[in-house]
């Protein structure tokens, strides 16, 4: 099972939006509605931002946001804040015959 | 308040057996999965494995099916992540992660345990 991808980086200015792209398969992200969402600060445990496409977990803020197209899901961030520049990774289910799980390749995220 | 605290940094050489843990509190241990991430100095994560405590039902993926031994004891609320020989390439960071209620969201993490491997 090979890595979803998503682009290296992205950057946008204060109050922008940016989206992060990750592209899989018909076998991982197109097959099932289970792509989760990670932000990573440097030396940090990742924290979930979304799950099942576009679902917020409570405290997570709604400038978050998630959804798929086919083999791609996408997450946007909407009124872009310092404190989101972070690498994001997203992840999906693949099915209980192979990997199960497959992250992204991650995005780090820019703020200027 | 739901919580995960690994077992703190290792150093070993090659060759030689570790085992690591990740407790968790706070919620019941026995009702969710537990899986395993590993994350090489600057590089991405990757999914390991997961482990059910209640049956102790255990995933790898084929990456690290083989390498690695992921169990439970769920009497003490711990899995834990053992390799019987270390190789340089094992070093890295890892950390567990409960599976919440849906099938890929991991939902709480522990803070990461560093293993480093060199003669």
């Amino acid at each position: 099972q090979s890595a979803l991808t998503q682009p290296r980086s992205v950057s946008g200015s204060p109050g922008q939006s940016v989206t992060i792209s990750c592209t899989g398969t018909s076998s991982d992200v197109g097959g099932y509605n289970y792509v989760s969402w990670y932000q990573q600060h440097p030396g940090k445990a990742p924290k979930l931002m979304i799950y099942d496409v576009s679902k917020r977990p409570s405290g997570v803020p709604d400038r978050f946001s998630g959804s798929k197209s086919g083999n791609t899901a996408s997450l946007t961030i909407s009124g872009l804040q310092a404190e989101d520049e972070a690498d994001y990774y997203c992840c999906s289910y693949a099915g209980s015959y192979t990997s199960l799980y497959v992250f992204g390749t991650g995005t780090k995220v820019t703020v200027l | 308040e739901v919580q995960l605290v690994q077992s703190g940094a290792e150093v070993k050489k090659p060759g030689e057996s570790l085992k690591i843990s990740c407790k968790g509190s706070g919620y019941s241990f026995t009702s969710y999965w537990i899986g395993w991430v590993r994350q090489m100095p600057g590089k991405g994560l990757e999914w390991m494995g997961i482990i059910y405590p209640g049956d102790s039902d255990t995933r790898y993926s084929p990456s690290f099916q083989g390498q690695v031994t992921i169990s439970a004891d769920k009497s003490i609320s711990t899995a834990y992540l053992q390799w019987s020989s270390l190789k340089a390439s094992d070093t890295a960071m890892y950390y567990c992660a409960r599976r919440g209620i849906g099938l890929a969201d991991f939902d709480y993490w522990g803070q990461g345990t560093l293993v480093t491997v060199s003669s």
